[in-house]
């Protein structure tokens, strides 16, 4: 069974641009979730879809990230238009019943 | 709010010594408590959880933890570290019951193994 995936793996861009992160979860996983870690701080929960559902996003850090996920399957996060705090690694993770999550390999972002 | 610490940054052990990785966490009820290690350019994985039960847990790769609910507690052990186990340990907790499936992480405890 294959595990969640994102892509990309590395993406490096300059203030002002936009980027979009995408994951796609583990198949049948009705959950899907995005955290992020900026460098020297913990990881940090930015939202929970449930199917297309937007269930939590209490963490997304302003208008300027936007995450969808259509057809309830693969998930993408753009941050239109990035600043430099943006800088991170961006996680995502699925769950079936919503108690293990299993974590993809990150996307790590830097913008300069 | 619920919260995680783990109060070592950074724990350095030779290769074949006992480790053990502290997490404290603060909820209101019974939380579900995980740890999770990052290898060098790989992604999270998942080495253990506790939801009830037996309060000892046994993961992936020889780890076991230990749940003290009277000292909101839950270690991480390894009885002897093998020079693979250097990586970057989470500990995770969200709250049982309900639809708040988000997980609140610790800073992370960075594990050097010396040959």
């Amino acid at each position: 069974e294959a595990g969640v995936t994102q892509f990309p793996s590395h993406s490096v861009i300059e203030k002002g641009q936009t980027v979009t992160l995408r994951c796609d979860p583990i198949s049948g996983h009705d959950n899907l979730y995005w955290y992020r870690r900026v460098m020297g701080k913990e990881i940090k929960f930015l939202l929970h879809f449930v199917k297309e559902s937007k269930q939590d996003e209490s963490g997304m850090p302003n208008n300027r990230f936007l995450a969808e996920r259509t057809g309830g399957t693969y998930s993408t996060l753009k941050v239109q238009p990035a600043e430099l705090e943006d800088s991170g690694v961006y996680f995502c993770a699925s769950s079936h019943g919503g108690e293990t999550q299993y974590f993809g390999p990150g996307t790590r972002l830097l913008v300069l | 709010a619920q919260s995680v610490t783990q109060p070592d940054i950074h724990i350095t052990v030779s290769e074949g010594a006992s480790l053990e990785l502290r997490c404290n966490y603060s909820y209101g009820a019974t939380p579900y408590l995980f740890w999770y290690v990052q290898s060098p350019g790989q992604g999270l994985q998942l080495l253990l959880k506790y939801f009830s039960g037996d309060t000892l847990v046994q993961g992936i790769k020889g780890f076991e933890a230990e749940f003290k609910r009277s000292q909101s507690s839950f270690n991480l052990r390894k009885p002897s570290v093998h020079w693979s186990d250097a990586a970057e340990y989470f500990c995770a907790v969200v709250g049982s019951g309900g639809s708040n499936y988000k997980l609140t992480f610790g800073k992370g405890t960075l594990l050097t193994v010396n040959p």
